[in-house]
């Protein structure tokens, strides 16, 4: 069965910096590609940052370029988000998902983060 | 950037009803990467349909998309009571990938 499970968030300031991660199992992590989405508390779904399945290519959303990195570590099966410059607006759940091309096609349960000071 | 525009806002049906809604792209999509998203209260969305009209693995048949361009439809043949939930459109081709705003369906 197929699993991605997203820890690391948090109630953060604004300004700081966070760094979430996803560990996915029950299939081979090092053949897709995966991505960050989020939602905003009440909003729609806002995909923010896609890497490959090697890691070299790595994409994101404008409203995320210059502050967040995304990354992974095959050897450990995991995804992360390096999130910095933190604003009110960044207040979401963030959902890892794994990619087959650019398809989003499965979902973490998602892990909130909250920035307020 | 393609802006994806879903209506109705929200469709008010019963259950055994059809419901049928909208996503128009803002441009061309000019290929086949137009999926389809459910999500339920508390959960992450999942995958229904993708490629406009290929069903995702174990999705009931009552759910078919169609479309091509700038219009894509979802319908869902007959409501049950588990697809009361909200409805989001996502373009793939292009990047950045982008949503629809959702359609939420509720129980009339």
């Amino acid at each position: 069965e197929v699993q991605l499970l997203e820890s690391g968030g948090g109630l953060i300031q604004p300004g700081g910096s966070l760094r979430l991660s996803c560990v996915g199992s029950g299939y081979t992590f090092s053949s897709y590609g995966m991505s960050w989405v989020r939602q905003a508390p009440g909003k729609g779904l806002e995909w923010i940052s896609g890497i490959g399945a090697g890691g070299s290519d790595t994409y994101y959303a404008d409203s995320v370029k210059g502050r967040f990195t995304i990354s992974r570590d095959n050897s450990k099966n995991t995804l992360y988000l390096q999130m910095g410059g933190l604003r009110a607006e960044d207040t979401a759940i963030y959902y890892c998902t794994r990619d087959s091309g650019w398809l989003t096609s499965f979902w973490g349960q998602g892990t909130l983060v909250t920035v307020s000071s | 950037e393609i802006m994806l525009t879903q209506s109705p806002g929200t469709l008010s049906l019963s259950p055994g009803e059809r419901a049928t809604f909208s996503c128009r792209a803002s441009q061309n999509i000019g290929n086949k990467y137009l999926a389809w998203y459910q999500q339920k209260p508390g959960q992450p969305p999942r995958l229904l349909i993708y490629d406009i009209s290929t069903r995702a693995t174990g999705i009931s048949d009552r759910f078919s998309g169609s479309g091509s361009g700038t219009d894509f439809t979802l319908t869902i043949s007959r409501l049950d009571p588990e697809d009361f939930a909200v409805y989001y459109c996502q373009q793939y081709g292009n990047s950045p990938r982008t949503f629809g705003q959702g359609t939420k369906v509720e129980i009339k």
